[in-house]
């Protein structure tokens, strides 16, 4: 299995363009999470999926947009990126029954840096 | 609004000895999770738990519900145990949202 995979690795952004940062899980896993991480600051959820069709808003979901048509992909949209964007981003994934959540797998990461 | 703090926030450590890595959190929870961030920068998980202890390998990690804290343990801790730690935790039932502490960051000198 390869896991959670992400590309690209590093991206350049200039502001006012847009992107799409690709996330891809090959373990069937229901849930899947776009997350990212700032210097010096705890992980905050952007968006989050429970299914092929289903996703919810996180706690930090301005600006950006997801889809999940299947349950392998999990596509994170950047419409118009601004500074305040520069990050570095996880997709994780797991495997959830019910309400109880279980350990996340995380993908390599995408450094993204909006001049 | 979940508060999870974790200390300390840097910790230098020789190698072979017993390392602490504390997480307070300040609403009930489900469940809290420990994860591993390579310098790197890739992460994995290593616990997830609810109540009591797991162990594995030189690592334990261990829950007081009542208290609102956990701790991580590496017994005989190792250079190539220098990373980042991070302590998460999932509210309630139907929750599917972690709230992350912002790290502690391990070094093990030979």
């Amino acid at each position: 299995n390869a896991g959670v995979t992400q590309t690209p690795k590093f991206r350049i952004l200039k502001i006012g363009q847009s992107m799409t940062l690709q996330c891809a899980q090959d373990m069937n896993h229901n849930y899947m999470y776009w997350y990212r991480q700032d210097p010096g600051m705890g992980l905050k959820l952007i968006y989050y999926s429970v299914g092929a069709g289903i996703t919810d808003k996180g706690e930090v979901p301005n600006g950006y947009n997801v889809s999940r048509s299947t349950t392998e992909y999990f596509p994170l949209r950047l419409e118009l990126a601004a500074p305040s964007q520069t990050s570095v981003y996880f997709c994780a994934s797991s495997y959830s029954k019910g309400y109880d959540l279980d350990e996340q797998f995380f993908g390599p990461g995408t450094r993204l840096t909006v001049l | 609004k979940n508060e999870v703090e974790q200390s300390p926030q840097n910790l230098t450590a020789q190698e072979g000895e017993f390392i602490t890595i504390n997480c307070s959190y300040s609403v009930g929870i489900s469940a809290l999770h420990w994860l591993q961030q390579h310098p790197g920068g890739g992460i994995v998980s290593l616990f997830m738990l609810s109540s009591g202890k797991k162990k594995h390998g030189r690592l334990i990690a261990t829950i007081n519900i009542q208290e609102k804290h956990s701790s991580l343990h590496i017994t005989a801790s190792h250079p190539r145990d220098s990373a980042v730690y991070i302590c998460a935790v999932a509210l309630g039932a139907g929750s599917y949202q972690l709230t992350f502490g912002k790290g502690t960051k391990l070094s093990v000198i030979p």
